[in-house]
């Protein structure tokens, strides 16, 4: 079963700007991870943050959490054209498995 | 560092026809392995994971089977495949610890 949901699931930007997608989930979880998948390849994992932190960054992306709220968001900065490709969320609640969400379809225009 | 090998990248296979599936992992010991299914715009369907050698545990029932014969080898099955079978296959695998997953590129399968 799918725990995360992104939102939107799709999301058109021109070049430049911020891209901001969430995630939601539903039951305790102990981290949350982000993934990016270009077309018809593997996922690439970008960045993880545990239940107890609030705030992690890496490079242009910023990362939020709020376990009160079972939320996350994903901040890309300056976006480029090579950002485009489909980001999901994935929730880690036990040892051995992540939950994937449906993810959100970015589009950066040039 | 570590890797992972997937193949073939694609495959075009008739119903009824069996399927093999090999992923492998090179630079980590005794990592979990997990075989995922993408359908078209969905996301990711978690079909087996595995802990160990000969350890397979199934989150969906379904018409296909894995197999772990060596430590950093793992084989998606099938002995008939259905149109339904039809997707994108993702091998993964990441530590003992259950964190962040490192995926293979995938295999995309059309039964027809």
């Amino acid at each position: 079963s799918q725990q995360g949901e992104e939102d939107p699931q799709a999301l058109s930007i021109q070049e430049g700007e911020n891209a901001t997608m969430n995630c939601s989930y539903k039951t305790s979880i102990n981290n949350l991870q982000w993934y990016r998948q270009n077309s018809g390849r593997g996922l690439v994992h970008l960045i993880l943050i545990r239940s107890n932190e609030r705030e992690k960054h890496s490079g242009r992306l910023r990362v939020t959490l709020d376990t009160s709220k079972k939320s996350s968001s994903l901040l890309i900065t300056a976006s480029r054209a090579a950002d485009t490709a489909s980001y999901f969320c994935a929730t880690g609640a036990g040892s051995y498995q992540l939950t994937f969400g449906k993810g959100t379809k970015l589009s950066v225009i040039p | 560092s570590q890797t992972i090998h997937q193949w073939p990248a694609t495959l075009v296979q008739p119903v009824g026809s069996p399927l093999s599936l090999e992923c492998t992992v090179e630079g980590t010991s005794n990592p979990n392995l997990y075989w995922y299914r993408q359908a078209a715009g969905r996301g990711l369907q978690l079909l087996f994971y595995s802990v160990g050698i000969g350890q397979i545990s199934s989150e969906v029932p379904q018409n296909l089977s894995a197999s772990r014969p060596q430590d950093r080898q793992f084989i998606l099955s099938s002995k008939k495949l259905l149109l339904s079978d039809s997707g994108f296959y993702l091998c993964a695998w990441s530590s003992q610890e259950g964190t962040e997953a490192f995926f293979g590129q995938g295999t995309r399968l059309t039964v027809v």
